[in-house]
């Protein structure tokens, strides 16, 4: 079985701050990780992913995530947050072995001005 | 690539009436999956097609929901009679296979489902 966490509902904070979104997962092998984002009345979007290699992935618009094998954790981190980072954000696993994807109950992001 | 394409993207209509999805998903992806988002529920995955072979429909929520998929270019998610509690976004993704490098999802803009 798989499972994603996604901690906190919502998360806020101050634009040109650093931000962080949370993620825990569970996996019975090797996983493939996943973050997409979802703007309103949108598909999700892909953001960014984790295969293999360097712990550390960089995606789109500025986003990465960082792979801790240890702490079952793929936080996803941007340096410096933009209005228009505010969106609906889903970290996703699938087991390396299955082509099925878990999601999770995702994390609203707010970027205040 | 214009994306996975669905349609309708908005669709009302009444208790007991059969609703038809449609999902065309981005040419030579060989991996279908129908997902159904609420804000009670969050995402659920329905059901999953590879090479237009259903492989999961472990998600379905009952016999009043059916998917098919004729061909490669084309899949339909029916709810025969629908029900207000399936009013949702219904959204279509496509994948392909790891080997062909492609491990993510490429989600379609959904279709918004109100019955009354």
């Amino acid at each position: 079985a798989q499972s994603v966490a996604q901690p906190e509902d919502q998360v806020n904070v101050a634009e040109g701050n650093p931000l962080t979104v949370k993620c825990t997962y569970s996996v019975s092998g090797n996983p493939y990780l996943f973050w997409y984002v979802q703007y309103p009345n949108r598909g999700l979007q892909f953001l960014l992913k984790y295969i293999t290699g360097d712990n550390l992935v960089k995606g789109s618009y500025g986003f990465e995530a960082e792979f801790n094998k240890s702490q079952t954790s793929f936080h996803l981190k941007k340096p410096s947050a933009l209005v228009s980072d505010s969106a609906l954000y889903f970290c996703a696993v699938r087991d390396r072995g299955y082509q099925k994807v878990t999601f999770g109950t995702g994390t609203k992001l707010q970027v205040i001005p | 690539d214009a994306g996975v394409i669905q349609s309708p993207r908005h669709e009302v209509t009444e208790m007991g009436q059969e609703v038809t999805l449609r999902c065309k998903p981005i040419s030579g992806h060989d991996y279908l999956f129908w997902y159904r988002q609420t804000m009670m529920r969050g995402l659920e995955l329905l059901i999953y097609f590879n090479n237009n072979v259903p492989i999961d429909d472990s998600g379905m929520p009952e016999d009043r929901f059916s998917a098919k998929m004729p061909n490669a270019s084309f899949s339909t998610l029916k709810i025969q009679p629908s029900e207000p509690r399936d009013s949702a976004v219904y959204f279509c993704a496509s994948s392909s296979h790891p080997g062909q490098g492609v491990y993510e999802q490429y989600f379609g803009p959904g279709t918004r489902l109100t019955v009354t």
